[in-house]
């Protein structure tokens, strides 16, 4: 079946403009999670949706990052008054309901270059 | 916020031998994950492992949950170009089975 997608998979932007990346999780996955990656580094949460639950925000940050998933499905990452810090690989994941091991399914990427 | 210990940071080998790469954590872990991410791809989850002492293969690559619950190893035997890559470790703890814990990556490159 389908995996993770993201879109766009590249992006460059102005310093200062707002940016909208999109994630699109394997269907019937209930949880999501987005994490930023920077050039050589690991991995860094962000955010993590399930379910119907409040989100755990606490990886976001500043609050010029912010993320909602619609209808239990797709999730938009947005990041307002981009800095060239914010330069980075966003990766998208899901996860099916029940995952009592949390077995993460990635997409490919949004790769994000901030001028 | 907590991450894992993840070494050696990068190596590089000649083209059969093998490799060996671990995670270590200061808390006890349930779960344990063995990824590998390519460039330009997102990671993909190559072994996981949910029970102390346990040793899973899939084909050249063998990892093992420690029996301390603390840690992890990952084996590839007769390494081919195709290993290069950077491959992650990953955990969940007692305390929050909601979120992994990610270790910051070995980075591979095989000589051919």
């Amino acid at each position: 079946g389908a995996g993770v997608s993201q879109s766009p998979s590249n992006k460059v932007t102005e310093k200062g403009k707002d940016v909208e990346l999109r994630c699109d999780p394997i269907s019937g996955h209930t949880a999501l999670y987005w994490y930023r990656q920077s050039l050589g580094q690991g991995l860094e949460f962000l955010i993590y949706f399930q379910g119907n639950s409040a989100p755990d925000k606490s990886g976001l940050p500043s609050d010029r990052f912010s993320a909602e998933r619609t209808g239990g499905s797709v999730s938009t990452l947005t990041i307002q008054r981009t800095q060239q810090e914010d330069s980075a690989v966003y990766l998208c994941a899901s996860s099916p309901q029940g995952a009592v091991y949390n077995e993460q399914f990635f997409g490919p990427g949004t790769r994000l270059t901030v001028l | 916020g907590q991450q894992l210990n993840q070494s050696p940071q990068s190596m590089f080998i000649q083209e059969g031998e093998d490799v060996s790469m671990n995670c270590t954590s200061s808390s006890i872990f349930n779960t344990w994950l063995w990824y590998k991410q390519d460039p330009g791809e997102g990671p993909v989850l190559l072994i996981a492992l949910y029970k102390a002492g346990e040793l899973t293969s899939n084909g050249r690559l063998t990892a093992q949950f420690g029996i301390t619950r603390k840690d992890s190893f990952l084996n590839i035997s007769a390494s081919i170009p195709s290993d290069v890559g950077i491959y992650f470790c990953a955990g969940k703890n007692a305390g929050n089975n909601r979120k992994l814990i990610w270790g910051l990556g070995t980075s591979l490159g095989v000589n051919p």
